[in-house]
């Protein structure tokens, strides 16, 4: 069936350092993925998104990679802050239609050590 | 920064109760959802609308119903509260078919006694 899950549900990381965050779907007619943060009491928002006719894409102190031939989704956060304390969702859109819908994973919390 | 609105942001009521969780978009987007999720976890789509007199369930079974009479409102209504019904309900927004990326308002925290 349709199913978007991460690999692991915590990662706790020292401040400075990178992040990877990993996702894996199921769905291999996905065409467009996002990633989104959700920090405690707030709704989740946008980081950054990729088509699936790409491999990489990179934002400020993000980039998503896009692995199709083992359906693997990645965010890789660069130097590390506090403030990337959060939960993490990896996202895939299943089509391009009216009738495409959006999963979520069941989501990866980021701590950050002092 | 996303123009969605939720209100209440918290809410307490008691088993039995009708309540109508309220939800706007300033933005004019034509699609809207309403998801359902629990304290770190994924997030689970009850109802979505493609526009106006538009309402489909989502992939979580829901006793809540929705309605969508204006482009920018898509309230959330529960007949009869319980207290399975007791989780966070997010609202958001897309602008396009196909490449969606969802504008999320800030929730609302519901807790039913």
């Amino acid at each position: 069936g349709e199913s978007v899950g991460l690999h692991l549900p915590t990662l706790s990381v020292q401040e400075g350092d990178n992040s990877i965050i990993n996702c894996a779907y199921s769905n291999s007619a996905s065409d467009y993925f996002i990633w989104y943060k959700q920090e405690s009491g707030k709704g989740p928002q946008f980081i950054i998104d990729i088509r699936s006719n790409m491999d990489k894409r990179q934002g400020q102190r993000v980039t998503v990679l896009l692995n199709k031939t083992v359906k693997h989704l990645s965010l890789q956060i660069a130097a590390t802050q506090p403030g990337d304390s959060a939960v993490y969702f990896c996202a895939e859109n299943t089509g391009y239609s009216s009738a495409s819908k959006i999963i979520f994973g069941s989501g990866t919390r980021l701590s950050i050590r002092p | 920064e996303a123009d969605i609105y939720q209100t209440p942001r918290y809410l307490v009521i008691g088993t039995g109760k009708k309540i109508t969780l309220e939800c706007s978009q300033t933005m004019g987007h034509d699609k809207m959802y309403w998801y359902q999720q629990d304290p770190g976890m994924e997030l689970h789509l009850i109802h979505y609308s493609y526009g106006v007199n538009s309402t489909e369930k989502g992939d979580l079974s829901s006793e809540s119903t929705v309605s969508r009479i204006r482009t920018e409102h898509f309230p959330l209504t529960l007949e009869s509260a319980r207290p399975s019904h007791t989780s966070q309900y997010l609202c958001a927004s897309s602008e396009s078919l196909g490449r969606e990326k969802l504008f999320f308002g800030s929730g609302t925290q519901l807790s039913v006694l």
